[in-house]
């Protein structure tokens, strides 16, 4: 049961235009999302994140829109750079039993063409 | 500054064998975690451990083991290695309070 899921295996954006990717969840007791950045051999990065009771947040070229209604949240990049080629995972988090607990997508390969 | 250190980054096991995965932080959070990605998948939740002494199951326990004698460690434990268990291992640790996740940079194993 996928309950976080990105679509889009890969995206291939041109250097300063927008890069859009998109995550969608099943579960409506998600309280947060997450974005994180991943490279080959590396351990994935946070990037941004924004709580269920707010519908976008914004940090520098980076921001994340969610839409409730629809379960739907996305990553938009702008203007994109080649620095930002990377794995984007998407990430849910609920506390059960204490703990909090992330639900992670199987990631969006973005590449950035100069 | 350290962070989340995993060891080894690489390794070759034969079906049956055992062998520890560890992650050790320096960072002073309580939370820690152990996840497992394949191919085409998301990361899926084995053990995490929420202080020393206290762990308890993900997702996807069946196979592994875990102990937190310290804050600081928290070793992932095979005892009979199977292909099944060919993936890349990510540990994680968060603080009470925050949402997000410091990670190690993993460690591929494969089972043959």
């Amino acid at each position: 049961d996928q309950q976080v899921k990105q679509n889009s295996p890969s995206l291939s954006v041109q250097e300063g235009r927008i890069s859009i990717l998109n995550c969608d969840y099943t579960n409506s007791m998600f309280d947060y999302f997450l974005w994180y950045k991943k490279y080959p051999a590396e351990g994935p990065t946070f990037l941004i994140s924004i709580s269920s009771i707010k519908d976008k947040n914004e940090d520098g070229r980076f921001t994340v829109f969610l839409n409730k209604s629809a379960k739907h949240l996305s990553l938009h990049i702008v203007p994109s750079q080649p620095g930002d080629s990377a794995v984007y995972v998407c990430a849910a988090t609920r506390i059960i039993q204490g703990a909090q607990k992330l639900v992670f997508g199987q990631g969006t390969r973005l590449t950035i063409n100069p | 500054n350290a962070g989340v250190t995993q060891t080894p980054k690489f390794r070759i096991l034969k079906i049956g064998q055992s062998m520890t995965l560890q992650c050790t932080q320096d960072m002073n959070h309580n939370y820690m975690y152990w996840y497992r990605q394949d191919p085409g998948m998301g990361l899926k939740l084995i053990y995490y451990s929420v202080g020393a002494g206290i762990t308890d199951k993900g997702e996807v326990p069946n196979g592994y083991n875990v102990s937190r004698s310290t804050t600081e460690d928290f070793p992932l434990r095979l005892e009979l290695a199977a292909p099944s268990q060919t993936s890349v291992y990510f540990c994680a640790t968060s603080q009470t309070g925050s949402r997000g996740y410091t990670f190690g940079s993993g460690t591929r194993l494969t089972v043959v």
